[in-house]
This record gives C-alpha cells, structure tokens and sequence, in this order.
C-alpha cells in the first residue's frame, strides 16, 4: 500500500509567520511520530501520537510547537512565530502500534526554511 | 539521556571493497537497535533491526549487522559494495523507557562509493 506521504514538500516561510506541516500515515497505523532533522544531524524526535492522543512530546523544543490528530489518522504540526531556527526537514513517521516489535515507517519530509 | 555515535562521518569506497560503519550506543539494557538509510532525494528507508534473539541481523541489499552486547556496538557491513550503495546511513536505538517510543539517531554516515 501507500507509504506515509507529507505536505508540502517544500515550504518557505518568513521569520514570525506561522506554518502547518501535514501527515498522513499509512493505512491502519495507529502510532504517529514527528522527528525534526537539522542540516547534518540526525532525525531528532519531536512528539509522538498514539490514536488521537499525543502520549509522549517531550521533545517539542518549546510552546511555539504544536501537533494534533483529531480523528487519530492525519497529523498536523503547527509551528506560530517561525524563526530561522526552525529550518529543518520536519519528518513523519507511523507504525502498525506503540511497542516494542513495531517499526517506524518514515515519509519523505517537509522542507521548512524560514527567511 | 541516551546516545548514538557513529564514528565516521564520511566514507569513500570504490566499488567491490568491504564496508563496515561503526554505531555505538550508550544504554546498560534491553535496546531495539536499528540501522536506517537514506538514498539521495528519498526518505528515510529501514535497512534492518535488531528486537532479540540472534546478533547476526541480515537486511537488505546484502547488508547485515552484528550486535555485541559487551561493546554496546552495532556495527553495519557489507562484504562488497556497489556504487548504487552511495547513500547515508543512520544508525538508531530505541529504549524501553516510554514503551520503546522515541528513536534516537546517530549524526549519519555519508557513503560515497566510487565506479
């Protein structure tokens, strides 16, 4: 089936405005993760969703960072007063359940580049 | 808090020549370990895994890695590359701690294999 698919590809923002990042998992996984990767690092984890729920974001950097997942399927990341700091490629991640013997399955990223 | 190093960054091979990328963790328990690559201008793919049972882990493309408890390493070999390898591979883990959740990467290692 389809992968985990994100967008936009691209996104360029200037400093101080307000920018959603959009993930929609691959069918019938119910765990959701965001990472964030800087240019030479790797993926950082960010928050992770299980169902509806963020069960663990304690790698949001601060309160401009936000994510929801109403339905418990799409994931968005909004991020409110973008500064220069947050140019990274924002990943997605999903797997079948949270646990131990679950792979996470990445999609392609987001590209934010804040001017 | 939980670490990954990988110890080269970059790495030039020509093809047929044996690869091996070092991956170290540091955590005393129960470790998933995970090696991830990335082709260039595709998303992150899951090369293998390692939950229990027999160190040798084989992947794809050829691939395998062996976990030695002792050392805390994880190392990534190839017996002869190809330059369709050239690619930049992550080294991962994943703890118990939070439901074995959060993925944390290593900085990457930047392969290019040489015609």
């Amino acid at each position: 089936g389809a992968g985990v698919s994100q967008t936009p590809s691209n996104k360029v923002t200037e400093k101080g405005k307000y920018v959603e990042l959009r993930c929609d998992p691959i069918s019938g996984h119910t765990a959701l993760y965001w990472y964030r990767q800087s240019l030479g690092q790797g993926p950082e984890f960010l928050i992770y969703f299980q169902g509806t729920g963020a069960a663990d974001d304690s790698g949001l950097p601060n309160d401009r960072f936000f994510a929801v997942r109403p339905e418990g399927s799409v994931s968005t990341l909004k991020i409110q007063r973008t500064e220069r700091g947050d140019s990274a490629v924002y990943l997605c991640a999903s797997s079948f359940s949270a646990g131990s013997i679950n792979t996470q399955y990445f999609g392609p990223g987001t590209r934010l580049t804040v001017l | 808090a939980q670490s990954v190093s990988q110890h080269n960054h970059h790495v030039i091979l020509s093809e047929a020549a044996s690869l091996e990328l070092g991956c170290n963790y540091s955590y005393g328990g129960t470790v998933n370990l995970f090696w991830y690559v990335q082709y260039p201008g595709q998303h992150l793919q899951l090369l293998l895994k390692y939950f229990s049972g027999d160190p040798l882990v084989k992947g794809i493309k050829g691939f395998e890695a062996e976990f030695i408890k002792s050392k805390f390493s994880f190392n990534l070999r190839k017996p002869s590359v190809q330059w369709s390898d050239t690619a930049e591979y992550f080294c991962a883990v994943r703890l118990p701690s939070g439901g074995y959740q959060k993925v944390t990467f290593g900085t990457g290692t930047k392969l290019q294999v040489i015609p």
